[in-house]
Protein backbone atom coordinates (compact mmCIF):
# COMPACT_ATOMS: atom_id res chain seq x y z
CA UNK A 1 0.00 0.00 0.00
CA UNK A 2 1.25 3.53 -0.90
CA UNK A 3 2.06 5.58 2.19
CA UNK A 4 1.69 9.38 1.12
CA UNK A 5 2.68 12.25 3.07
CA UNK A 6 2.23 15.99 2.44
CA UNK A 7 3.66 18.88 4.18
CA UNK A 8 2.95 21.14 5.46
CA UNK A 9 -0.08 20.26 6.35
CA UNK A 10 -1.40 23.83 7.48
CA UNK A 11 -0.15 27.01 5.65
CA UNK A 12 -0.59 30.69 6.02
CA UNK A 13 0.75 33.00 3.07
CA UNK A 14 0.67 36.75 2.22
CA UNK A 15 -0.80 37.49 -0.51
CA UNK A 16 2.33 37.59 -3.45
CA UNK A 17 4.19 35.08 -1.87
CA UNK A 18 5.69 31.94 -3.42
CA UNK A 19 4.02 28.60 -1.89
CA UNK A 20 5.62 25.09 -1.85
CA UNK A 21 3.50 21.90 -0.75
CA UNK A 22 5.38 19.17 -0.95
CA UNK A 23 4.60 15.08 -1.52
CA UNK A 24 5.91 11.94 -0.77
CA UNK A 25 5.02 8.69 -1.49
CA UNK A 26 6.39 4.99 -0.98
CA UNK A 27 5.29 2.98 -3.68
CA UNK A 28 7.19 3.06 -7.35
CA UNK A 29 3.77 4.92 -9.29
CA UNK A 30 2.44 5.33 -12.87
CA UNK A 31 1.45 9.07 -12.61
CA UNK A 32 0.41 11.56 -9.76
CA UNK A 33 -2.54 14.51 -9.55
CA UNK A 34 -2.67 17.18 -7.62
CA UNK A 35 -6.07 18.22 -6.67
CA UNK A 36 -7.85 21.15 -5.26
CA UNK A 37 -10.36 21.10 -2.81
CA UNK A 38 -12.85 24.43 -2.16
CA UNK A 39 -14.20 25.21 1.63
CA UNK A 40 -17.80 24.18 -0.38
CA UNK A 41 -16.00 20.65 -0.87
CA UNK A 42 -15.96 20.29 -4.67
CA UNK A 43 -12.69 19.16 -5.97
CA UNK A 44 -10.91 20.13 -9.26
CA UNK A 45 -8.16 18.30 -10.51
CA UNK A 46 -5.10 21.00 -11.26
CA UNK A 47 -2.41 18.45 -12.98
CA UNK A 48 -1.29 14.62 -13.73
CA UNK A 49 2.19 14.10 -14.75
CA UNK A 50 4.47 11.14 -14.43
CA UNK A 51 7.88 13.07 -14.80
CA UNK A 52 8.79 16.34 -15.39
CA UNK A 53 7.08 19.47 -14.60
CA UNK A 54 4.03 20.98 -16.02
CA UNK A 55 2.79 25.08 -15.81
CA UNK A 56 -0.97 26.27 -15.63
CA UNK A 57 -0.75 30.05 -15.04
CA UNK A 58 0.61 30.92 -11.93
CA UNK A 59 0.72 26.85 -10.55
CA UNK A 60 3.74 24.70 -11.31
CA UNK A 61 4.22 20.95 -10.63
CA UNK A 62 7.33 19.10 -10.40
CA UNK A 63 7.74 15.18 -9.83
CA UNK A 64 10.83 13.02 -8.98
CA UNK A 65 9.80 9.48 -9.93
CA UNK A 66 13.26 8.43 -8.09
CA UNK A 67 13.09 10.23 -5.26
CA UNK A 68 9.29 9.41 -4.67
CA UNK A 69 8.57 12.83 -4.34
CA UNK A 70 6.41 15.91 -6.19
CA UNK A 71 5.94 19.24 -5.32
CA UNK A 72 3.28 21.85 -5.67
CA UNK A 73 4.07 25.60 -6.47
CA UNK A 74 2.33 28.45 -6.76
CA UNK A 75 3.78 32.00 -7.62
CA UNK A 76 2.33 35.12 -6.66
CA UNK A 77 -0.17 33.49 -4.55
CA UNK A 78 -3.68 35.31 -4.06
CA UNK A 79 -6.69 34.87 -1.72
CA UNK A 80 -8.51 32.49 -4.09
CA UNK A 81 -5.96 30.48 -3.69
CA UNK A 82 -7.00 29.56 -0.26
CA UNK A 83 -7.91 25.92 -0.85
CA UNK A 84 -7.00 22.57 0.20
CA UNK A 85 -4.67 21.03 -1.96
CA UNK A 86 -4.20 16.89 -2.21
CA UNK A 87 -1.62 14.61 -3.59
CA UNK A 88 -2.96 11.27 -5.37
CA UNK A 89 -0.25 8.91 -6.86
CA UNK A 90 -1.40 6.47 -9.21
CA UNK A 91 0.49 3.03 -8.76
CA UNK A 92 1.83 1.45 -11.60
CA UNK A 93 -0.80 -0.37 -13.44
CA UNK A 94 -3.47 0.34 -10.86
CA UNK A 95 -6.31 2.57 -11.66
CA UNK A 96 -6.82 3.16 -7.83
CA UNK A 97 -5.32 6.15 -6.20
CA UNK A 98 -4.31 7.13 -2.74
CA UNK A 99 -5.14 10.02 -1.65
CA UNK A 100 -2.71 12.53 0.71
CA UNK A 101 -5.10 14.23 3.82
CA UNK A 102 -3.89 17.51 2.53
CA UNK A 103 -2.70 20.56 2.86
CA UNK A 104 -5.02 23.82 3.82
CA UNK A 105 -3.72 27.06 2.25
CA UNK A 106 -4.90 30.38 3.37
CA UNK A 107 -3.98 33.76 1.87
CA UNK A 108 -4.09 36.71 3.53
CA UNK A 109 -4.50 40.00 1.62
CA UNK B 1 -21.16 21.04 -21.17
CA UNK B 2 -19.45 18.29 -20.18
CA UNK B 3 -19.17 17.23 -16.65
CA UNK B 4 -20.15 15.20 -13.15
CA UNK B 5 -23.34 15.38 -11.34
CA UNK B 6 -24.29 14.36 -7.70
CA UNK B 7 -27.34 14.92 -6.19
CA UNK B 8 -28.93 15.46 -3.66
CA UNK B 9 -25.99 17.87 -2.51
CA UNK B 10 -27.61 17.17 1.58
CA UNK B 11 -29.15 14.29 2.56
CA UNK B 12 -30.50 13.25 5.84
CA UNK B 13 -31.66 10.17 7.26
CA UNK B 14 -32.99 7.82 9.79
CA UNK B 15 -31.03 5.17 11.08
CA UNK B 16 -31.69 1.46 9.59
CA UNK B 17 -33.04 3.84 6.13
CA UNK B 18 -31.01 2.52 2.74
CA UNK B 19 -30.51 5.68 1.02
CA UNK B 20 -29.29 5.97 -2.61
CA UNK B 21 -26.71 8.56 -3.94
CA UNK B 22 -27.06 9.75 -7.66
CA UNK B 23 -23.59 10.47 -9.84
CA UNK B 24 -24.00 10.98 -13.42
CA UNK B 25 -21.32 11.64 -16.23
CA UNK B 26 -21.82 13.21 -19.71
CA UNK B 27 -18.20 13.31 -20.85
CA UNK B 28 -17.90 9.36 -22.25
CA UNK B 29 -15.68 7.94 -19.22
CA UNK B 30 -15.30 4.75 -19.29
CA UNK B 31 -14.53 4.66 -15.12
CA UNK B 32 -16.30 6.11 -12.24
CA UNK B 33 -15.64 5.99 -8.85
CA UNK B 34 -16.67 6.50 -5.12
CA UNK B 35 -14.88 8.35 -2.36
CA UNK B 36 -15.83 9.21 1.19
CA UNK B 37 -14.07 12.11 2.77
CA UNK B 38 -13.90 12.34 6.42
CA UNK B 39 -12.79 15.34 8.36
CA UNK B 40 -9.18 15.28 8.68
CA UNK B 41 -8.29 12.05 6.65
CA UNK B 42 -7.92 11.58 2.70
CA UNK B 43 -10.42 10.50 0.60
CA UNK B 44 -10.71 6.69 0.60
CA UNK B 45 -12.48 4.58 -2.23
CA UNK B 46 -15.61 2.70 -1.88
CA UNK B 47 -16.11 1.49 -5.46
CA UNK B 48 -14.90 1.84 -8.74
CA UNK B 49 -15.74 0.47 -12.45
CA UNK B 50 -13.79 0.61 -15.06
CA UNK B 51 -16.60 -0.16 -17.49
CA UNK B 52 -20.44 -1.01 -17.73
CA UNK B 53 -21.78 -4.05 -15.88
CA UNK B 54 -18.42 -4.24 -13.60
CA UNK B 55 -17.22 -3.01 -10.27
CA UNK B 56 -14.91 -3.57 -7.77
CA UNK B 57 -14.62 -3.07 -4.10
CA UNK B 58 -12.41 -0.42 -2.97
CA UNK B 59 -11.00 -0.06 0.75
CA UNK B 60 -13.90 0.55 3.01
CA UNK B 61 -16.80 -1.21 0.51
CA UNK B 62 -18.77 -2.81 3.39
CA UNK B 63 -22.27 -1.40 3.68
CA UNK B 64 -22.46 0.10 0.38
CA UNK B 65 -23.84 -1.32 -2.87
CA UNK B 66 -23.03 0.43 -6.65
CA UNK B 67 -24.42 -0.71 -9.69
CA UNK B 68 -22.88 0.13 -13.56
CA UNK B 69 -25.96 -0.59 -16.10
CA UNK B 70 -25.35 2.41 -17.80
CA UNK B 71 -22.18 3.95 -19.14
CA UNK B 72 -23.31 7.33 -17.39
CA UNK B 73 -24.32 6.49 -14.54
CA UNK B 74 -23.03 5.18 -11.52
CA UNK B 75 -25.34 4.88 -8.17
CA UNK B 76 -24.04 4.16 -4.71
CA UNK B 77 -26.33 2.65 -1.96
CA UNK B 78 -25.66 3.51 1.36
CA UNK B 79 -27.13 0.42 3.22
CA UNK B 80 -28.45 0.11 6.71
CA UNK B 81 -25.08 -2.40 7.40
CA UNK B 82 -22.48 0.44 7.00
CA UNK B 83 -22.39 1.54 10.61
CA UNK B 84 -20.81 5.04 10.49
CA UNK B 85 -22.49 6.54 7.06
CA UNK B 86 -22.54 10.14 8.21
CA UNK B 87 -19.70 11.68 5.99
CA UNK B 88 -19.14 13.45 2.72
CA UNK B 89 -19.53 11.50 -0.64
CA UNK B 90 -17.66 12.63 -3.93
CA UNK B 91 -18.10 10.50 -6.95
CA UNK B 92 -15.77 10.89 -9.87
CA UNK B 93 -14.87 9.75 -13.64
CA UNK B 94 -11.84 9.95 -15.48
CA UNK B 95 -10.77 8.55 -19.25
CA UNK B 96 -7.87 5.63 -19.15
CA UNK B 97 -4.41 7.03 -19.09
CA UNK B 98 -2.47 5.17 -21.77
CA UNK B 99 -0.22 3.87 -19.64
CA UNK B 100 -3.18 1.70 -17.88
CA UNK B 101 -3.20 4.31 -15.13
CA UNK B 102 -5.86 7.01 -14.40
CA UNK B 103 -6.16 9.68 -16.62
CA UNK B 104 -7.53 13.37 -15.62
CA UNK B 105 -10.10 13.10 -12.38
CA UNK B 106 -13.25 14.84 -12.50
CA UNK B 107 -15.40 15.04 -9.41
CA UNK B 108 -18.74 15.86 -8.95
CA UNK B 109 -19.62 18.87 -6.13
CA UNK B 110 -20.02 15.96 -3.31
CA UNK B 111 -22.91 14.74 -1.31
CA UNK B 112 -23.35 15.20 2.48
CA UNK B 113 -25.18 12.81 4.48
CA UNK B 114 -26.14 12.80 7.80
CA UNK B 115 -27.96 10.01 9.92
CA UNK B 116 -30.15 11.48 12.68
Amino acid sequence: KNEVEQSPQNLTAQEGEFITINCSYSVGISALHWLQQHPGGGIVSLFMLSSGKKKHGRLIATINIQEKHSSLHITASHPRDSAVYICAPSGAGSYQLTFGKGTKLSVIP
Amino acid sequence: DGGITQSPKYLFRKEGQNVTLSCEQNLNHDAMYWYRQDPGQGLRLIYYSQIVNDFQKGDIAEGYSVSREKKESFPLTVTSAQKNPTAFYLCASSSRGSGGYTGELFFGEGSRLTVL
